[in-house]
């Protein structure tokens, strides 16, 4: 069982949607990471939190410690966010150091 | 500064050949990560340095893989001999804090034929 699940594996949605990503996770974590990977594959970090919310421009990423899940939306998604978003946690007990990755949501906006 | 730095940014070998993928990290940050990334298993962690030393090498496949931080501004991985399992993405990663933001240089694409 993958200790970090995201849903949807793939969406697509028109521009200006507003878009919800999911992770859960089933271990104890001390931070969540989540990641934007471009289509040309580079890796940027969006977000780090341990709880509650952070906003950056039309990013939002929200974390619910007592039910381990955490949430990416963006809000007047426009064609440029069309990349895959990598929810990824720093697990504080019995797993592997360092970051434990989910596999991936393809996000694609159409103009 | 310029970020994280890699090199090469792709690498073709053939299967019994040594490769060496190297990473200058960011200036002042004490934390160096190693990842590779396949379409099967996604993102991994290899092995993590903290001010040059190997803290946790648990990720790393099996002994052909080794990697090495002689000072702060240089790490290596070196896969001796190659196998064409080996093809992926390898990423290179630090941070200031050992849990931090992340900052990923653009990965080494490595086809091993």
């Amino acid at each position: 069982k993958n200790e970090v699940e995201q849903s949807p594996q793939n969406l697509t949605a028109q521009e200006g949607e507003f878009i919800t990503i999911n992770c859960s996770y089933s271990v104890g974590i001390s931070a969540l990471h989540w990641l934007q990977q471009h289509p040309g594959g580079g890796i940027v970090s969006l977000f780090m939190l341990s709880s509650g919310k952070k906003k950056h421009g039309r990013l939002i990423a929200t974390i619910n410690i007592q039910e381990k899940h955490s949430s990416l939306h963006i809000t007047a998604s426009h064609p440029r966010d069309s990349a895959v978003y990598i929810c990824a946690v720093e697990i504080t007990e019995g797993g592997a150091d360092g970051l434990t990755f989910g596999k991936g949501t393809h996000l694609i906006i159409q103009p | 500064d310029a970020g994280v730095i890699q090199s090469p940014r792709h690498e073709v070998t053939e299967m019994g050949q040594e490769v060496t993928l190297r990473c200058k990290p960011i200036s002042g940050h004490d934390y160096l990560f190693w990842y590779r990334q396949t379409m099967m298993r996604g993102l991994e962690l290899l092995i993590y340095f903290n001010n040059n030393v190997p803290i946790d090498d648990s990720g790393m496949p099996e002994d052909r893989f080794s990697a090495k931080m002689p000072n702060a501004s240089f790490s290596t991985l070196k896969i001796q001999p190659s196998e064409p399992r080996d093809s992926a993405v390898y990423f290179c990663a630090s941070s200031f804090l050992r849990i931090s933001e992340q900052y990923f240089g653009p990965g080494t694409r490595l086809t091993v034929t």
